[in-house]
């Protein structure tokens, strides 16, 4: 079956640290991937995604990801950490004739120390 | 100015009780979704409708029952609550759905229900 793998269910950084947040999926064929936001009691909000073309994908909030297919990987890193950016990330994914169906990571909760 | 709404935002209810939660959307998207969020935070989506049609229909319960009067609206009902459906559920809607993988998802703010 088709999963999405979250590794770490919460992440601690200081402020100004590097942000490094890790997301593997299940199959080698190409999906779709996406990164979403969740601030507290808010809903999801798209931070990237990655279609085709450059695997190294810029978002907004200072984030980007990186596709590597040989790894099956999308991880989604931020050179520098602000308290503003604590909050519940999710990894998700969507394989070519799914219909409409994405699948979500487990979440990882990324908390910034001052 | 709100792209996805819902309606309640929070509801405590109790056991055996039915009830609904209304999610409406501006954007002009062909296709909306129900997600369920647990305690955990994980997501799993339930429904999802493409112009009034449901596509998909995560083997819920029959107790869960979507309804789409229009392509702009997807509400749910759920009829004799219980315990375990205690969760954040979530709306979302895409532009559309057919061979367009990449549609973005616009999330609803969510509606916390408590069943006691």
């Amino acid at each position: 079956a088709q999963s999405v793998t979250q590794l770490g269910s919460h992440v601690s950084v200081s402020e100004g640290a590097l942000v490094l947040l890790r997301c593997n999926y299940s199959s080698s064929v190409p999906p779709y991937l996406f990164w979403y936001v969740q601030y507290p009691n808010q809903g999801l909000q798209l931070l990237l995604k990655y279609t085709t073309g450059a695997t190294l994908v810029k978002g907004i909030n200072g984030f980007e990801a990186e596709f590597k297919k040989s790894e099956t990987s999308f991880h989604l890193t931020k050179p520098s950490a602000h308290m503003s950016d604590a909050a519940e990330y999710f990894c998700a994914v969507r394989w070519a004739g799914s219909a409409s169906k994405i699948i979500f990571g487990s979440g990882t909760r990324l908390s910034i120390r001052p | 100015d709100t792209a996805v709404s819902q309606t309640p935002k929070y509801l405590v209810t109790q056991m055996g009780n039915d009830k609904s939660i209304k999610c409406e959307q501006n954007l002009g998207h062909d296709t909306m979704y129900w997600y369920k969020q647990d305690s955990k935070k994980f997501l799993k989506i339930m429904f999802s409708y493409n112009n009034k049609e449901l596509i998909i229909n995560e083997t819920v319960p029959n107790r869960f029952s979507p309804k789409s009067p229009d392509k702009a609206h997807l509400n749910l009902h759920i009829n004799s609550l219980e315990l375990g459906d205690s969760a954040v559920y979530f709306c979302a809607s895409s532009r559309s759905v057919a061979g367009v993988g990449t549609d973005t998802q616009y999330f609803g703010p969510g509606t916390r229900l408590t069943v006691l």
